[in-house]
């Protein structure tokens, strides 16, 4: 069964940074794309970006609002993936989910979320 | 960036009533397209990709269509359990796009 589990979410002050981590099971890790997906609250889903599997290069996509803040990384070893937000914005609150890209890289499976509150 | 709308972007309809949501793309996307349904305060899931494919576990009176610009998510025989909000999104470009969002309610 795939599991996908997000931790790090938090309060945090406008400017700070915060790490999320995605761990993941049930499946082959280092074979998967894997993306994060946001939604504000009471809002719609916001694609956030991914990171391809290392057999493509483990190269990255972002959306532009949060290109140049947020990184994503991936340790194959440990099946986990990580969200980087650096200079974050009270608009980055939101609830962060973790999911795997399948084949045609859009998400199929999704973790259960973690809220990051950002506010002074 | 491509722009994706969906209409209607809320509805009512009642059980056992056949429900059509439109996407459109802003540009071509062929059949880079998915469609998620999400209740309130729970994960998104995936119910269509590739446009018409039928995401394994999902019942079949949930269908998709279309390519290029214009696609449908149709329910066939609208249940209880479907009273949610579903979005597209499209997967042909980066950045990937989700359209707004159409909510489906109990009339």
């Amino acid at each position: 069964e795939v599991q996908l589990v997000e931790s790090g979410g938090g309060l945090v002050q406008p400017g700070r940074s915060l790490r999320l981590s995605c761990t993941s099971s049930g499946f082959t890790f280092g074979d998967y794309a894997m993306s994060w997906v946001r939604q504000a609250p009471g809002k719609g889903l916001e694609w956030v970006g991914f990171i391809r599997s290392k057999a493509y290069g483990g190269t990255t996509e972002y959306a532009a609002s949060v290109k140049g803040r947020f990184t994503i990384s991936r340790d194959d070893s440990k099946s986990i993936a990580y969200l980087q937000m650096n200079s974050l914005k009270t608009e980055d609150t939101a609830v962060y989910y973790c999911s795997r890209a399948g084949e045609l890289l859009d998400p199929d499976y999704w973790g259960q979320g973690t809220l990051v509150t950002v506010s002074s | 960036d491509i722009q994706m709308t969906q209409s209607p972007s809320a509805m009512s309809a009642s059980v056992g009533d056949r429900v059509t949501i439109t996407c459109r793309a802003s540009q071509g996307i062929s059949n880079y397209l998915a469609w998620f349904q999400q209740k309130p305060g729970k994960v998104p899931k995936r119910l269509i990709y590739a446009a018409s494919s039928l995401q394994s576990g999902v019942p079949s009176r949930f269908s998709g269509s279309g390519s290029g610009t214009e696609f449908t998510l149709t329910i066939s025989s609208l249940q209880p359990e479907d009273f949610a909000t579903y979005y597209c999104l499209q997967h042909n470009s980066y950045p990937f796009t989700f359209g707004p969002g159409t909510k489906v309610d109990i009339k």
